[in-house]
């Protein structure tokens, strides 16, 4: 059972404009969420971060956006950049010892 | 460096063969993680140790696989007997006490032929 579900397999988006990555969740325990980025046959890379007693969290050009009585968070990243292309993997943690993943969006920037 | 380290990065076994991963965590760090990772699929929790005490196992953990982290400070990951379905990215991290973020290390792959 998909805790975490990223419905958009692969988002592609012209660079220099805003690039917005989708994640939804089921388990209203879930209380702080993750984006990670990651590139081919390398680890996830920590991108950022949001606690749920937040619904905004900025840093640089990306931006998380929570909203809890959707159960759904989005990842904006402007201007998007042809580095910025990779997998996003958006993730939720209950407080426990584990992170629940989604499936990855595959983000392509189109110079 | 001082992120997450594993080692090897690559690994080919052939089928029925016994195969250990190791994993070095951010010095600091007292959690360390396991996580698999398959093609199309986010990494999927297995096991975590605060310190040198396991604390918790995914049933994903088949008896064949075996982690420990003897001193608190790196872990390995072995598995016994080697199977087709085990092919993926095996994934460590590492995180402080209280901390939320989980640091990952670029992951060791794992194919079994």
């Amino acid at each position: 059972d998909q805790q975490v579900k990223q419905n958009s397999p692969s988002l592609s988006v012209q660079e220099g404009r805003i690039s917005i990555l989708n994640c939804d969740y089921t388990n209203s325990m879930f209380d702080y969420f993750l984006w990670y980025k990651k590139y081919p046959a390398e680890g996830p890379t920590f991108l950022i971060s949001i606690s749920s007693i937040k619904d905004k969290n900025e840093d640089g050009r990306f931006t998380v956006f929570l909203n809890k009585s959707a159960k759904h968070l989005s990842l904006h990243i402007v201007p998007s950049q042809p580095g910025d292309s990779a997998v996003y993997f958006c993730a939720a943690s209950d407080g426990a010892n584990n992170l629940f993943f989604g499936t990855g969006t595959r983000l392509t920037i189109i110079p | 460096d001082t992120g997450v380290s594993q080692d090897p990065r690559h690994k080919i076994t052939k089928r029925g063969q016994n195969v250990t991963f190791r994993c070095d965590p951010i010095s600091e760090h007292n959690r360390l993680y396991w996580y698999r990772q398959t093609l199309g699929q986010g990494p999927e929790f297995l096991t975590y140790f605060q310190n040198e005490a396991q604390l918790e196992k995914s049933r994903l953990l088949s008896d064949r696989f075996s982690a420990e982290r003897p001193k608190g400070s790196f872990s390995t990951l072995e598995i016994q007997r080697t199977e087709q379905g085990d092919s993926a990215m095996y994934l460590c991290a590492s995180s402080l006490l209280y901390g939320n973020t989980i640091y990952f290390g670029e992951g060791s792959w794992l194919t079994v032929v």
